[in-house]
């Protein structure tokens, strides 16, 4: 069965800190993408970014950064430079990758909440 | 805006109710997800319509029901409903095994 951990329930920096969040994931697949979404406080979950399992460049956009690492299985999310815009709950998700009649429904770790102190 | 929509946006209703939950897809997505977010469990899948079949289930309930019709939008139905069927219902869609795009969510509550 497929599982995802964030350990981390709530997290608070001052803002321009740099802020990690953890994500451990658990999957018998040996193909699967990794996600991150984020649901601010209007309630909407925004996608921010998806990985797949071939795939263990971290990547860079913006102020945001993701560490990929197959062997720890984990999948964590760096902001630089936080800003109070970015407060909001911040969920991992693993899907199996697709396969013909496969299951490609989101397994949800219980998010971080992050909040960003002025 | 990820292009989903949901409607409506609040639901309030009495136990023991019947409502229906619609979604819009993304153009072009052919696939349909439901999810429930609640505080004590979190963001649970309930179902997923890939152009108009079900193709999986998860821990969705008997009294919950859910199609997709022909032009690819989605009801969610939940019936009998209790107090703890109150919570956040998200539909999200997606282009097949590619990423999910969620709606804004109908925020049901149960009195």
């Amino acid at each position: 069965a497929q599982k995802v951990t964030q350990a981390q329930t709530e997290i608070s920096v001052v803002e321009k800190e740099d802020v990690t969040l953890d994500c451990v994931y658990e999957t018998r697949d040996t193909t699967y993408y990794l996600f991150w979404y984020k649901q601010p406080p209007s309630g909407e979950l925004v996608f921010l970014i998806r990985r797949n399992s071939f795939d263990e460049q971290n990547e860079i956009s913006g102020r945001y950064s993701w560490n990929f690492q197959k062997s720890t299985s984990s999948f964590n999310f760096t902001i630089t430079a936080s800003q109070v815009v970015d407060s909001a709950v911040y969920f991992c998700a693993l899907s199996e990758a697709y396969r013909s009649g496969g299951n490609e429904k989101l397994t949800f770790g219980t998010g971080t909440r992050l909040t960003i102190i002025p | 805006d990820s292009g989903v929509t949901q409607t409506p946006k609040h639901l309030i209703t009495a136990t023991g109710q019947r409502v229906t939950l619609r979604c819009s897809p993304r153009s072009g997505d052919l696939s349909v997800y439901w999810y429930q977010q609640s505080l004590d469990q979190g963001l649970q899948f309930l179902i997923q319509y890939y152009n108009g079949e079900e193709r999986a289930k998860g821990n969705i309930l008997e009294r919950f029901s859910a199609q997709q019709f022909p032009d690819l939008h989605s009801e969610l139905n939940l019936s009998s409903l209790e107090l703890g069927d109150s919570a956040l219902y998200f539909c999200a869609s997606s282009v097949e095994a590619d990423t999910q795009y969620f709606g804004p969510g109908t925020r049901l509550t149960v009195l």
